[in-house]
């Protein structure tokens, strides 16, 4: 079974351009988190799905990111414009759902490095 | 609000020397308890939780965490450990009652095994 899939594994751009990550997570995995880490500190919730609808988007920094999770796949998160602390490591992870008390493990996916100079 | 402190941000260790990763964790609820390990180029995978029952939980590769309510502490511990230990270790918790709750990382711990 393929695990938790993301692209491109690297990306660098400059302030003010746009770039959009995507996340591939485990098949029939209903919960979709994305989650970042800013150099040297910790990882970061940013917003987490349940099939197709956001259940709590609470951690995302501001209106310039945008996520979507079409059809309840794969999903898709743009930063438009980036800025340069927008720099990190992007995490996405899936778990299955379903199970009592939220005791699905998450799967994390490789994470994207982001650089925005 | 949950937050999870990692006191030790890297901890060098010589080969089959034993070594300890300290969690502790603040929360106004009942928490489920994680650790994550990094290897280099890889993404997180989970090495062990803690749900519910015996506060000693054990991963397939020789690590150990004990829960420990009364001090808030979730530590991660290996008698002996491996050049392929070396890792970056995060601890997490997410809220016991609410249900596919986001985690609560902390810093993470980076330990260099030396041979």
């Amino acid at each position: 079974e393929a695990g938790v899939t993301q692209f491109p594994s690297h990306s660098v751009i400059e302030k003010g351009q746009t770039v959009t990550l995507r996340c591939d997570p485990i098949s029939g995995h209903d919960n979709l988190y994305w989650y970042r880490r800013v150099m040297g500190k910790e990882i970061k919730f940013l917003l987490h799905f349940v099939k197709e609808s956001k259940q709590d988007e609470s951690g995302m920094p501001n209106n310039r990111f945008l996520a979507e999770r079409t059809g309840g796949t794969y999903s898709t998160l743009k930063v438009q414009p980036a800025e340069l602390e927008d720099s990190g490591v992007y995490f996405c992870a899936s778990s299955q759902g379903g199970t009592p008390l939220g005791t699905d493990t998450q799967y994390f996916g490789p994470g994207t490095r982001l650089t925005v100079l | 609000a949950q937050s999870v402190t990692q006191l030790d941000s890297q901890v060098p260790v010589f080969e089959e020397a034993p070594v300890e990763l300290r969690c502790n964790y603040s929360s106004s609820v009942s928490v489920y308890l994680f650790w994550y390990v990094q290897y280099p180029n890889q993404g997180l995978q989970l090495l062990l939780k803690y749900l519910s029952g015996s506060t000693l939980v054990e991963s397939i590769n020789g690590f150990e965490a004990e829960f420990n309510k009364s001090q808030t502490s979730f530590h991660l511990r290996k008698p002996s450990v491996h050049i392929s230990d070396t890792a970056e270790y995060f601890c997490a918790v997410s809220d016991h009652w609410a249900g596919n709750t986001p985690l609560v990382f902390g810093k993470g711990t980076r330990l260099s095994v030396i041979a």
